[in-house]
């Protein structure tokens, strides 16, 4: 299994402002993967960043709202940029290292006033 | 975009009572994969059941697939207030792409009283 970690686990943050989480794994994988979940809601997939790559990212999601880095196969960040109440919600970090498993860091949970 | 939905949403029972919760997804699926989420907190990966694989067990869980309906169940024996949490269903499709994203369902919300 990967054990992931998640930088900050919690924020409150202004509206207008960008935050940046940080995913760390320890071990090296080929796919990353950034997940919303909304208060009260399901997970919704972001993007999928891979190393040496750009992220490829859902419908209704954009860079310029959340541009994503994955310098190397254990690190990725997540930027949440020109923040809104709406975007108010847990943001999960996740890795592929098989073809089939999946494993899911802690989370950090945003609240923009 | 989601992939499918799960019933019910919210299920309240007693200590020891088995708890089943269904899911039902839209395209053709590589595997189906159940989670269980406490409070909001990541996700802790439960079981997972291939596309050619009808049934499987692991300790007091059982999942089977129905494939033709497009459809899973999760069971949950002898419940524990333990287990009290959200339980989300995701299955992974793999594209031209080759990503293989795992795409959750709605989730159903488990209260076991003790």
């Amino acid at each position: 299994s990967a054990v992931i970690s998640q930088k900050p686990s919690r924020d409150i943050c202004q509206r207008g402002t960008s935050l940046t989480i940080q995913c760390q794994v320890d071990s090296q994988v080929t796919m990353m993967f950034w997940y919303r979940q909304q208060p009260g809601q399901s997970l919704t997939l972001i993007a999928t960043a891979n190393q040496g790559s750009e992220a490829t990212y859902e419908s209704g999601f954009v860079i310029d709202k959340f541009p994503i880095s994955r310098p190397n196969l254990t690190f990725s960040t997540l930027t949440v940029s020109n923040m809104s109440p709406e975007d108010s919600s847990i943001y999960l970090c996740s890795v592929g290292p098989t073809q089939e498993t999946q494993y899911f860091g802690p989370g950090t949970r945003l609240l923009v006033l | 975009s989601q992939q499918g939905e799960e019933d019910p949403q919210a299920l309240s029972i007693q200590e020891g009572e088995n708890a089943t919760m269904n899911c039902s997804y839209k395209t053709s699926i590589n595997n189906l994969q159940w989670y269980r989420q406490n409070s909001g907190r990541g996700l802790v990966h439960l079981i997972l059941i291939r596309s050619n694989e009808r049934e499987k067990h692991s300790g007091r869980l059982r999942v089977t697939l129905d494939t033709s309906k497009k459809s899973s169940s999760l069971l949950i024996t002898a419940s524990r207030a333990a287990d009290t949490a959200s339980y989300f269903c995701a299955t992974r499709r793999w594209g031209s792409s080759n990503t293989g994203k795992l795409i959750f369902g709605q989730g159903t919300t488990l209260q076991v009283k003790p």
